[in-house]
This record gives C-alpha cells, structure tokens and sequence, in this order.
C-alpha cells in the first residue's frame, strides 16, 4: 500500500505565478483534504473533497481552489502567489468525510 | 468553534525519563481527539486517537492519552522517553457531528536528552 503520495516534493515560485500541488489519497480512500503548514505552526485546514465536490472550506481567500477527479486524486491550484504562501502542503485522505485521515508527507512551497 | 492549545512548545526530558505534553480544547459538543507526530521534513503520523469509546486510549510507540472531559484536556504521556522519539507532537479536535476538518494546535517540539 503506497498510503497516501504527494508531488512535487519540493517546489520554488515567483511572486504572482500560479502552482498546482497534486495528491493520491490512499488505496480505498475517496475523502481527501488540504492542509497549510506554515513554519513552527500547526497545519490549518484548507478544504475537504469528497465526491468530486468541494463540502467544506476553511478561511483560505479564493486564490486556492482544487478539484478531485474520477479516480479521488486532487489537485491544490494557487493563483497569485504571495511570499506568505510559503508553507509545507499537506494532503489528508479518509475512507469517508470524519474518519481517521492518513497524511502524506507534504509539499514544500517556497514564494520568492 | 473549536480550538486546541498545547502547553509548552518546547519540551526537554531526559531518556528513560517520563514524556508529558499537554492538550486542552475548546468544543460545543463532545469532540474527537487527536495526536499526531511529524518528524523533520515528513508527513504526520497519527499516534492515537479519541473518539467517545474508551476514555483511556492507546496508541503506536508506547504513548497514551486520557480523555478528561471535566478538565477539558487530552495530555499525551509516555512512561519511558526514547531518543527516537524527539519529534513535534501536534494536538488536533475535531466535531464529530460533522467531523470534515481538523483543527491543530500549534504543536510542542519534544527533545530527548541523552
């Protein structure tokens, strides 16, 4: 079982670019969820996917959005990239929305 | 809206000495508790986990935790600390009623002396 798989690993960005992070949830999993992980502080909740719809958002501006696909992979979108977005992404997934959630070990965001 | 707070965000304790962190909430209906452990440059890895069945909960590596609704608190404890156990714990609520997102705490990094 690969748990769940993030990529890139590592990724560096312009101000004002736009990034896409991408997550493969655990095998039998088909919640998944974004959290940010700024440095020395806890992981804040973006959103949750499930069914290929967005069911709950945290208090992220509209700038992050994502999307799920058929197979319950998602994709994190951030349009216009400030030097605050720089965080460690990680993605969560679940076999429901409220179940224990398995991390994958994240993607390091740097905004110069 | 619920909110977790973790005391201390440093904590040193000498090997084969106890490892106490400690957690409170803040939650309007009875809440599903959570810690989980992330090492340098990794993921979190989930250790235990409350959710209203037994007060007293096990988890990986020898940790445990004590659900104290009057006290508000779900303090992680380990009996003896191994050195592979320095880490950042992070403590984390959730509503069961609708239990779609996870709210951390700031975390409290654990070092362990030789």
């Amino acid at each position: 079982d690969a748990g769940v798989t993030q990529s890139p690993t590592h990724l560096i960005k312009t101000r004002g670019q736009q990034v896409t992070l991408r997550c493969s949830p655990k095998s039998g999993h088909d919640t998944v969820s974004w959290y940010q992980q700024a440095l020395g502080q806890g992981p804040q909740f973006i959103f949750q996917y499930y069914e290929e719809e967005e069911r709950q958002r945290g208090n992220f501006p509209d700038r992050f959005s994502g999307h799920q696909f058929p197979n319950y992979s998602s994709e994190l979108n951030v349009n216009a990239l400030l030097l605050g977005d720089s965080a460690l992404y990680l993605c969560a997934s679940s076999s429901k929305p409220g179940l224990e959630a398995f991390f994958g070990q994240g993607t390091r965001l740097t905004v110069v | 809206a619920q909110s977790v707070t973790q005391l201390g965000s440093h904590v040193s304790v000498s090997e084969g000495a106890l490892v106490l962190l400690r957690c409170n909430y803040s939650s309007s209906v009875p809440p599903y508790l959570f810690w989980y452990v992330q090492y340098p440059n990794q993921g979190l890895q989930l250790l235990l986990k409350y959710t209203s069945a037994a007060t007293l909960v096990k988890g990986i590596n020898g940790f445990e935790a004590e659900f104290k609704k009057s006290e508000t608190s779900f303090h992680l404890t380990k009996p003896s600390a191994h050195m592979s156990d320095a880490a950042e714990y992070f403590c984390a609520v959730s509503d069961p009623g609708s239990a779609r997102q996870l709210t951390f705490g700031s975390g409290t990094q654990l070092t362990v002396l030789p």
